[in-house]
């Protein structure tokens, strides 16, 4: 694994499943975000991790939790999908040296 | 809070001419400043950034910006644009400190040949 991978590639869910985006980073960063990309609406952060075992709101973070157990792993779940929440899903970290935030290749997720 | 505007949804530029994408921000403090790009369906990829130090800033593939703090502004420039640099860009600012970044709705830049 070099940089951030982020899975699926690509889902469509049916609207009330439940689904975990998967994040995984192997350059020990501390902090981890998870963003949605909508058309004309830019990134918006969804929640946010500082370290290991925090997490915080971001602007939509309504329908997702996050956790964040250990430095790697910060998983998106959204408890029972709607199809407002169909968007394409980034995941990115940062370290406080470099000050800025690496992105995975995203998720595109479609809920019917 | 802090916030990004840019205020062209799509710039249009022929190739070998200048380009310029627009971006201002609000920030509370000294602002760290930022330039993504995405291309067609790829994550957002890491162009330069404004930390401090000198106002221009040179970055990845021949881009550079100007922070221009009285006008709140952190304009993208290229002095000779490729039909290579068509994309999404977007602009980023956040606090000093280990806070997320805050993103503009983006640009697309068109360069025709």
């Amino acid at each position: 694994i070099a940089g951030i991978t982020q899975a699926p590639t690509s889902q469509i869910l049916a609207a009330g499943r439940r689904m975990t985006l998967r994040c995984t980073q192997d350059m020990r960063h501390n902090a981890m975000y998870w963003y949605r990309q909508d058309l004309g609406l830019g990134l918006r952060l969804i929640h946010y991790s500082n370290t290991a075992g925090t997490t915080g709101k971001g602007e939509v973070p309504d329908g997702y939790s996050v956790s964040r157990a250990n430095t790697d792993d910060f998983p998106l779940t959204l408890a029972s999908a709607v199809p407002s929440q169909t968007s394409v899903y980034f995941c990115a970290s940062s370290d406080s040296n470099s000050n800025e935030q690496f992105f995975g290749p995203g998720t595109r997720l479609t809920v019917l | 809070a802090q916030s990004v505007a840019q205020p062209e949804d799509q710039v249009n530029v022929a190739e070998g001419n200048p380009l310029t994408v627009k971006c201002t921000y609000s920030v509370s403090g000294n602002p760290y400043l930022f330039w993504y790009v995405q291309y067609p369906n790829r994550g957002l990829q890491f162009l330069l950034k404004y930390i401090t130090g000198d106002n221009l800033v040179k970055g990845s593939y021949g881009f550079e910006a100007e922070f221009n703090k009285s006008q709140t502004s952190f304009h993208l420039k290229k002095p000779s644009a490729l039909v290579s640099d068509s994309a999404l860009y977007f602009c980023a600012v956040r606090r000093t400190g280990n806070t997320p970044l805050v993103f503009g709705k983006g640009t697309r830049l068109s360069v025709i040949a």
